[in-house]
């Protein structure tokens, strides 16, 4: 099976501008998550949906909305770019059993 | 708000020791999932475990879960510099929560 896939990999941005990542998730899985990950904060939940429903949110600003697709696929997108939302942002997909995460590269996104 | 404070933050030691990292927290999970991430990539699960004083062995990795399930620690044997890596732990909190919680992680460095 193909693994999880999110583009694009690396992306530039300056404040205030907005920005849209794409997540495919490994077939057959329904469950989508999306994390930010900082050197100081560590990985941070942003997200998970199943079904093309939110289930869960994590605690970030309203500028951090994400969605799914019947086929699953997700994407996230962020409004108003800071400079703190530089980091990298992975996305996972899952089987549901125990949760288990299946992550994908990542996006590097920069803010400037 | 649950947490999961892993130790140490970092370790660097020479190929072929052995070494302990450890998970913990005052919250109980109903699972728990150990991760490796290499720099570049997304998190790769290792293990997850599930009942409290559970033991698994994958080759030279030996993971345990705490009998309470607040807990949990993983031993490296003969260690190789293909085991460096960030080692993160997460855990599910279960029921419809649909979120893992991850530690910060154990940056280790497996020196030849």
């Amino acid at each position: 099976k193909a693994g999880v896939t999110q583009t694009p990999r690396y992306l530039i941005k300056t404040r205030g501008q907005q920005v849209t990542l794409s997540c495919s998730p490994i077939s057959g899985h329904r469950s989508v998550s999306w994390y930010q990950q900082t050197p100081g904060q560590g990985l941070q939940f942003l997200f998970e949906y199943f079904s093309e429903t939110q289930r869960n949110k994590g605690n970030f600003p309203g500028r951090f909305s994400g969605r799914q697709f019947s086929n699953s696929r997700s994407e996230m997108n962020v409004s108003t770019l800071e400079l703190g939302d530089s980091a990298l942002y992975l996305c996972a997909s899952s089987p549901t059993t125990y949760n288990e995460q299946f992550f994908g590269p990542g996006t590097r996104l920069t803010v400037l | 708000t649950q947490l999961l404070e892993q130790s140490p933050q970092f370790l660097s030691i020479q190929e072929g020791e052995n070494l302990t990292v450890y998970c913990n927290s005052s919250s109980v999970f109903s699972s728990l999932q150990w991760y490796r991430q290499e720099p570049g990539e997304g998190p790769v699960l290792l293990v997850t475990v599930v009942t409290g004083g559970e033991v698994k062995k994958l080759k030279r990795l030996t993971f345990q879960f705490g009998d309470a399930r607040k807990d949990s620690s993983l031993h490296i044997t003969a260690a190789q510099p293909g085991d460096t890596g960030l080692y993160l732990c997460a855990g599910d909190s279960g029921g419809s929560n649909y979120k893992l919680t991850f530690g910060k992680g154990t940056l280790l460095t497996v020196n030849p």
